[in-house]
């Protein structure tokens, strides 16, 4: 049973507009969530996160938004590089708990 | 300046023939993960070592055995592998539990069973 999902495998965007990747989960225990980018032939690396007591957390062009009562989350990047291009893996965790569990990733695609 | 390295990144193994893949780390953390993920799946964590203690995912087939001989150095151990064992194996550290402690991945190890 998927407690995370990405229901969107790809996602092409043209650079400059905003790219919005989308996050749904289960578990309604999960209390932390994380947003990890994975370049072809790297390891995912961590890019952003947002723990439950929020509902925004902002980077530089990345923020991450949290629903809790739809169980949803996105992550918009404004404006989109090419240099985003890369498979964005949504992920959330309960408590301290050192488990993280992964959704199947989305793969962001900018085109120049 | 690799913080987390695999060996090899690819592996080519027989049906049921046994294999060793191998993670190090320069960051002197307390805890290795490792996560397999198959083809278009979420990474799925198999067990992971805090310091010398080993912990077990529940779902983690007994085929599949680690060892930590040291802070810097993991194995993963198939036995037995099979043709579904097939998928990226992803080795991955953090300091210590918690919120606040992120989750460093090395480049994984891509394996094939024959």
């Amino acid at each position: 049973d998927q407690q995370v999902k990405q229901n969107s495998p790809s996602l092409s965007v043209q650079e400059g507009r905003i790219s919005i990747l989308n996050c749904d989960y289960t578990n309604s225990m999960f209390d932390y969530f994380l947003w990890y980018k994975k370049y072809p032939a790297e390891g995912p690396t961590f890019l952003i996160s947002i723990s439950s007591i929020k509902d925004k957390n902002e980077d530089g062009r990345f923020t991450v938004f949290l629903n809790k009562s739809a169980k949803h989350l996105s992550l918009h990047i404004v404006p989109s590089q090419p240099g985003d291009s890369a498979v964005y893996f949504c992920a959330a965790s309960v408590g301290s708990n050192y488990k993280l569990t992964f959704g199947k990733g989305t793969l962001l695609t900018v085109n120049p | 300046d690799a913080m987390v390295i695999q060996n090899p990144r690819y592996q080519v193994t027989q049906f049921g023939k046994p294999v060793t893949l191998s993670c190090s780390q320069t960051l002197n953390h307390n805890v290795m993960y490792w996560y397999q993920q198959k083809s278009s799946q979420a990474p799925k964590l198999l067990f992971h070592y805090y310091d010398k203690d080993f912990n077990n995912e529940a779902d983690t087939p007994d085929n599949f055995q680690s060892r930590r001989p040291n802070t810097s150095f993991c194995f993963l151990d198939i036995r037995s592998p099979g043709l579904g064992d097939a998928a990226m194996y992803l080795c991955a550290t953090s300091r210590d539990y918690g919120h606040q402690e992120t989750q460093y991945f090395g480049p994984g190890t891509r394996l094939l069973v024959l």
